[in-house]
This record gives structure tokens, C-alpha cells and sequence, in this order.
């Protein structure tokens, strides 16, 4: 059973629109909820990461929410752009085990 | 500044047949994992190593076997290939068990068994 579960599959924002991915997790020991981004014949990267502690977190453009009780976060990207075109991916992490969503491929068109 | 390296990128085997895939870390990180990405399934780890000498089972180990050479080196292991195994691996490797601060993958290794 994916202890994951990440929604849309995919989704298509127009340029300086936000986007919006969603993931609910179901192990309350998780305790460190990164989002990685990756683009096409490349390994994900770390694009921004939040601890059960703090509700939301920015970097720039991205921004995770994060719901403890309701057990779900999300990555809003702001002022969406051609070159955040890529597959996004939430996970949720506790010692030696990271756990994937399926990911989000995301389209934004100029 | 290399990060992860995998070898191969690209390999095609013929069911039953043996390989080794290669991943070393060049950051000092104690800990270094195993992932295999399937088309809508995300990334599932196989297999982890939190530290120099242990090595433990993620997700989906069946089929597979690890070694954790020392510190730089991690590598996936085959027996007899399935075409179940057709996949992209991935090679990660973090500071911190936890996973706090992020992991670092490799570029992947596609791997097609006929």
C-alpha cells in the first residue's frame, strides 16, 4: 500500500499561474517531508523540505503547507514558469526510510 | 564536484542473467539507498545502507542482493534478471540517516530485461 499518496498525476498551469500538487501521508513517525523536482534522463533533486514542527515553509517561489493533523501537505509554486516544467515529487521520510509519491508532472505553458 | 556516479547508464539483459550496478559518492555521506522508478509508481526504495558495514531491506528487496564496499561505494547486485526489473535505478546517498538535509541521487541507470 503506498504510504504516499500524491495528487494530480498531472497538471497543466499557464506562465505566472500558481501550481498546486497535494500529498497526504498515513505514518505519523515521519518526520521530515522533502519535494524533489525532476527533469527528463535525471535523477530528482531536492527542491525544498519542511519538519512536522512548522506549518509552511518559502524559498523563493516555492512554498510547502503542511497539515499535521490532517496528515497532508502541499508545494504551491508562485509566478509559475516554462522551466519549472518537470515531475514533482513529495515524500516523507523517518531514519533509513523515504517514502515516494507517484509524482506530479507538471506542464506550464508560455 | 561529482556527487553520485552510476554505471552503467544504460544496460539490456536477457532474463536469468547476472550484473552489478555501480554507485559511488564522492560528499562523505553515511548513508546511501537504493530506488527503483516505475511509470506512475514513484520511487520505491530497495535496499539502504545507514552507515559504513549495515545494510538493510526498504520496500521491494525481493530479487535483488547489496554491498556496501566502504564508505564511497554502494552497489545493486542481480542474481537472475526478471523482466520485472526493467527499470530505472536510482543510487542516493545523505549525511544523515534521517534523511534530513536531503538525499543526492545519481543520474539513474535504465535497465531493460528481455
Amino acid at each position: 500500500q503506498q504510504q504516499v499518496k500524491q495528487s494530480p498525476q498531472s497538471l497543466i498551469v499557464q506562465k505566472g499561474g500558481i501550481s498546486i500538487i497535494n500529498c497526504a501521508y498515513e505514518n505519523t513517525a515521519f518526520d521530515y517531508f522533502p519535494w524533489y523536482q525532476q527533469f527528463p534522463g535525471k535523477g530528482p533533486a531536492l527542491l525544498i523540505a519542511i519538519r512536522p514542527d512548522v506549518s509552511e515553509k518559502k524559498e523563493g517561489r516555492f512554498t510547502i503547507s503542511f497539515n499535521k493533523s490532517a496528515k497532508q501537505f502541499s508545494l504551491h509554486i508562485m509566478d509559475s514558469q516554462p522551466g519549472d516544467s518537470a515531475t514533482y515529487f513529495c515524500a516523507a521520510s523517518r531514519v533509513g526510510d523515504m517514502r515516494f509519491g507517484a509524482g506530479t508532472r507538471l506542464t506550464v505553458k508560455p | 564536484n561529482a556527487g553520485v556516479t552510476q554505471t552503467p547508464k544504460f544496460q539490456v539483459l536477457k532474463t536469468g542473467q547476472s550484473m552489478t550496478l555501480q554507485c559511488a559518492q564522492d560528499m562523505n555521506h553515511n548513508s546511501m539507498y537504493w530506488y527503483r522508478q516505475d511509470p506512475g509508481m514513484g520511487l520505491r526504495l530497495i535496499y539502504y545502507s545507514a552507515s559504513e558495514g549495515t545494510t538493510d531491506k526498504g520496500e521491494v528487496p525481493n530479487g535483488y542482493n547489496v554491498s556496501r564496499l566502504n564508505k564511497r561505494e554502494f552497489s545493486l547486485r542481480l542474481e537472475s534478471a526478471a523482466p520485472s526489473q526493467t527499470s530505472v535505478y536510482f543510487c542516493a546517498s545523505s549525511e544523515l540517516s534521517t534523511g534530513a538535509g536531503g538525499y543526492t541521487f545519481g543520474s539513474g541507470t535504465r535497465l531493460t530485461v528481455v
